[in-house]
């Protein structure tokens, strides 16, 4: 059982190149949502879907957007790097935002 | 000011000792009071999670939750070295915004042998 998966695990991109983290999950929660943390500080919630074709915004969602198409699926997209946005990025899935299971994260740098 | 404030640590005891870990919060609308467990370099991992005032336990682990003093526990009995962990509290808000969470900033715990 893979659980919540994310790739890729390390990216370095450029400012201003766009990308998109890839999350996936197996256990057919409707709850999916992305965080982002940054040293020395817990996770801030950057969007949420509470089911396919629905997702709304977090705390941080600027920079980045989401879309939702099937249940198991859930990529983040870097419209425009900025160094900023250099932070590690969970994915994380659940039946409700109260018990999540989350992956193993992407580390991503922006130069 | 943070609506969830976590005593930030870190925290080093001798193994076997009791470990007590603390949040605060500003906001009386979360319902749901969660515990994760970060090793350095992976995702957190859910501990314990709480929708009502009082205490409950799993094995070693007791979450304590005072709505009326907005604040939350998380103790560790007899702790070992494979307790060595980053620990965040995480609320939840009901209702149309149930999808959005708060996390604290998280007590880096080392538990020596």
């Amino acid at each position: 059982n893979a659980g919540v998966t994310q790739t890729p695990k390390f990216q370095v991109l450029k400012t201003g190149q766009s990308m998109t983290l890839q999350c996936a999950q197996d256990m057919n929660h409707e709850y999916m949502s992305w965080y982002r943390q940054d040293p020395g500080m817990g996770l801030r919630l950057i969007h949420y879907s509470v089911g396919a074709g629905i997702t709304d915004q977090g705390e941080v969602p600027n920079g980045y957007n989401v879309s939702r198409s099937t249940t198991e699926d859930f990529p983040l997209r870097l419209l425009s790097a900025a160094p900023s946005q250099t932070s590690v990025y969970f994915c994380a899935s659940g039946a409700g935002a109260e018990k999540l299971f989350f992956g193993s994260g992407t580390q991503l740098s922006v130069l | 000011q943070k609506e969830v404030e976590q005593d930030p640590g870190p925290l080093s005891v001798p193994e076997g000792a009791i470990v007590s870990l603390n949040c605060t919060y500003s906001n009386s609308a979360f319902q749901y009071f969660m515990w994760y467990r970060q090793y350095s370099r992976k995702g957190p991992e859910l501990l314990m999670y709480t929708y009502s005032s009082g205490n409950k336990e799993d094995g070693r682990f007791t979450a304590q939750v005072d709505k009326s003093s907005k604040y939350i526990s998380l103790f560790i009995r007899d702790s070992q070295p494979s307790d060595s962990a980053t620990y965040l509290c995480a609320m939840t808000l009901g209702g149309t915004n149930a999808g959005k969470s708060t996390f604290g900033d998280g007590t880096t715990l080392t538990v020596k042998p």
